[in-house]
């Protein structure tokens, strides 16, 4: 079955620092995969998803994610972070005409003043 | 606000108890996914349904159920529950075909 990883529970960054979120997947098949953030007591939003259309897909809020087959990756960055970009990053899986997604642990980014 | 509808917000009970938590997609869509979140297990998914059958399960314990009706909604109901058991269950229903997931607000469960 697919799977993915986020390495690295919480990450900490300071205003306008870039953001890295690291996400490995394991998949048999070619995946989709996706970014998802969720801010407290609220569900999930998607901020990018991966297709194969491009290796490197832009999402909202200034977020991208490039996909790296070699590395079996597809980390999360935003050049520089806001404050508001505070929340918990999820990234996840699924297979092409499976609708079977699975998510990460889980990222808790903080931002500092 | 994603359109996807869950009720109750928030519910409360005593362990050995049951409760239906209730998902409503929007409209046209046929998926309906049921996620556990929880501090020490994080976001664990737990069934899918299509257009009113099981398409997938996850770690969805037997004392769990659920089931898609044919207007589209969804119930989980949860049976002989457990202090373990108190977590926030999100319901999320899937736009095809371009596979986004629209995530519902949650029903925050306390088994007390």
């Amino acid at each position: 079955a697919q799977s993915v990883t986020q390495l690295g529970s919480h990450v900490s960054v300071s205003e306008g620092a870039l953001v890295l979120l690291r996400c490995n997947y394991s998949s048999s098949v070619p995946p989709y995969l996706f970014w998802y953030v969720q801010y407290p007591n609220q569900g999930l939003q998607l901020l990018l998803k991966y297709t194969s259309a491009a290796t490197l897909v832009k999402g909202i809020n200034g977020f991208e994610a490039e996909f790296k087959k070699s590395e079996t990756s597809f980390h999360l960055t935003k050049p520089s972070a806001h404050m508001s970009d505070a929340a918990e990053y999820f990234c996840a899986v699924s297979l092409y005409n499976n609708n079977d997604m699975r998510f990460g642990a889980g990222t808790r980014l903080t931002v500092k003043p | 606000d994603s359109g996807v509808t869950q009720t109750p917000k928030h519910l409360i009970t005593a362990t050995g108890q049951r409760v239906t938590l209730r998902c409503s997609p929007r409209s046209g869509d046929l998926s309906v996914y049921w996620y556990q979140q929880s501090l020490d297990q994080g976001l664990q998914f737990l069934i899918q349904y299509y257009n009113g059958e099981e398409r997938a399960k996850g770690n969805i314990l037997e004392r769990f159920s659920a089931q898609q009706f044919p207007d589209l909604h969804s119930e989980l109901n949860l049976s002989s529950l457990e202090l373990g058991d108190s977590a926030l269950y999100f319901c999320a229903a899937m736009e095809t075909p371009n596979e986004k997931l629209f995530f519902g607000s949650g029903t925050q469960l306390s088994v007390l």
